[in-house]
């Protein structure tokens, strides 16, 4: 079993959709968890670090369910711009050591 | 601030060759690291340095050294390059805030062996 687990997808929504992916990890260790983006050819950037209570930065909702071991993520009123690939990224605790799901492809169509 | 940079953004190698991949990051963090990403699959952590001086391995380190001299640069060299190596680079930087690290990624160095 992969340590982070995500959806390929693609995931394909229409523009002003609502869309939900998921990341399960596997290690009750971890400790910190990011989404980040990366578009075609590009380097991932932090979209946000997802936090116990889970935390919102504009149409973004985060969420962490410890019990379960996953995150998940919110998009709300997509955008064209939205479209990329989302990496789930857990950190174990004590450890510099980050792990990187394959992430799950978005697709937001006109 | 121009981030994390790195160069340089292809390269073309031949079995056997060596090589550095440059990396610098003028943020001031002391945690930089080198990671390589590969079709379907994660990126993969190569090595790593919490400051100057200080170097551990990742997950996937054969093949490679690093160096860490200064804060601001984390060169990255491949011995004797193998087509196993052709892989996407990415060096990335961070800092502690909120009790977290969250990383800044470079742009990438697109290697190919041949």
């Amino acid at each position: 079993r992969k340590e982070v687990e995500q959806d390929p997808g693609p995931f394909n929504v229409p523009e002003g959709a609502t869309v939900a992916f998921n990341c399960t990890y596997s290690n009750s260790a971890s400790q910190s968890f990011f989404w980040y983006r990366q578009d075609c050819r590009k380097e991932p950037k932090l979209l946000m670090s997802v936090y116990s209570s889970g935390n919102e930065d504009g149409r973004f909702t985060a969420q962490l369910n410890r019990a379960s071991q996953y995150i998940s993520l919110l998009i709300r009123d997509s955008k064209l711009s939205d479209s990329a690939t989302y990496l789930c990224v857990v950190n174990l605790s004590g450890t510099y050591k980050y792990i990187f799901g394959t992430g799950t492809r978005l697709k937001v169509l006109a | 601030n121009a981030g994390v940079t790195q160069t340089p953004k292809f390269q073309v190698l031949k079995t056997g060759q060596s090589m550095t991949l440059q990396c610098a990051q003028d943020m001031n963090h002391e945690y930089m690291s080198w990671y390589r990403q590969d079709p379907g699959m994660g990126l993969r952590l190569i090595h790593y340095s919490v400051g100057a001086g200080i170097t551990d391995q990742g997950e996937v380190p054969n093949g490679y050294n690093v160096s860490r001299s200064t804060t601001e640069d984390f060169p990255l060299r491949l011995l004797s390059a193998a087509p196993s190596q052709t892989s996407v680079y990415f060096c990335a930087s961070s800092y502690k805030r909120g009790g977290v690290h969250e990383q800044y990624f470079g742009p990438g160095t697109r290697l190919t062996v041949t």
